[in-house]
């Protein structure tokens, strides 16, 4: 199983950000999203597909559409600029952990 | 504090093996899987595999089977990952993430802040 994600996606302060998560074999399965800024640990900022964890601020949200996860972000700050990955528990050949490529937001 | 808190940065040899620790503090320990992942420069992150803290067992990534070790001291709640033969590949930053047990789903809530491997002749 693999997970795609776009290098990049650049958008302007203020304005909606979307980073999608693409993958064969994600339905039924529930996709997690991590921050993470340069020099740090990544952060959990979404997890089974659209929760959030206590202090990620409601301007961070997912969803999901068939094979297609997308981890929205509402008026984005200088702040959030970050490389993004989205992960999944795979089931189907044994258990094991897949990441995505990740994506690194610009805020422009 | 919650937090996870990891060895120092090594530099290792081809061939040779590395062994990172990883102190969990805040919470109580063996309620949870830790997982060890990596990511090497410019690239993604990379799973190798998780430990059950209270029991011990292990589940490791096909990719590093035979040459990864999980162990754990419960003692001094610190986990441990050990693997052998390494090469250039192996240079990364390697991070531990705890998944709490009865979650429902592999997720990491709590990471630790990574440690560096940099294997070089």
């Amino acid at each position: 199983s693999e997970l795609t994600q776009p290098p990049s996606v650049s958008v302007a302060p203020g304005q909606t950000a979307r980073i999608t998560c693409v993958g064969n074999k994600i339905g039924g399965k529930s996709i997690h999203w991590y921050q993470q800024r340069p020099g740090q640990a990544p952060l959990l900022v979404v997890y089974n597909d659209r929760d959030r964890p206590s202090g990620i601020p409601e301007r961070f949200s997912g969803s999901r559409s068939g094979n297609t996860a997308t981890l929205t972000i509402s008026r984005v700050e200088a702040g959030d600029e970050a490389d993004y990955s989205c992960q999944m528990w795979d089931t189907t050949s044994g258990h094991h952990v897949i990441f995505g490529g990740g994506s690194k937001l610009t805020v422009l | 504090q919650v937090q996870l808190v990891q060895s120092g940065a090594e530099v290792k040899k081809p061939g040779a093996s590395m062994h990172v620790s990883c102190k969990a503090s805040g919470y109580k320990f063996t309620l949870y899987y830790m997982h060890w992942m990596r990511q090497a420069p410019g690239q993604g992150l990379e799973w190798l595999g998780w430990i059950n803290l209270y029991t011990g067992g292990t589940n490791y990534a096909q990719k590093f089977q035979g040459r990864v070790t999980m162990t754990r001291d419960t003692s001094i709640s610190t986990t441990y990952l050990d693997l052998s033969s390494l090469t250039s590949d192996d240079s990364a930053v390697y991070y531990c993430a705890r998944q709490e047990m009865g979650s429902g789903d592999w997720f990491f809530d709590l990471w630790g802040r990574g440690t560096l491997v940099n294997v070089s002749s």
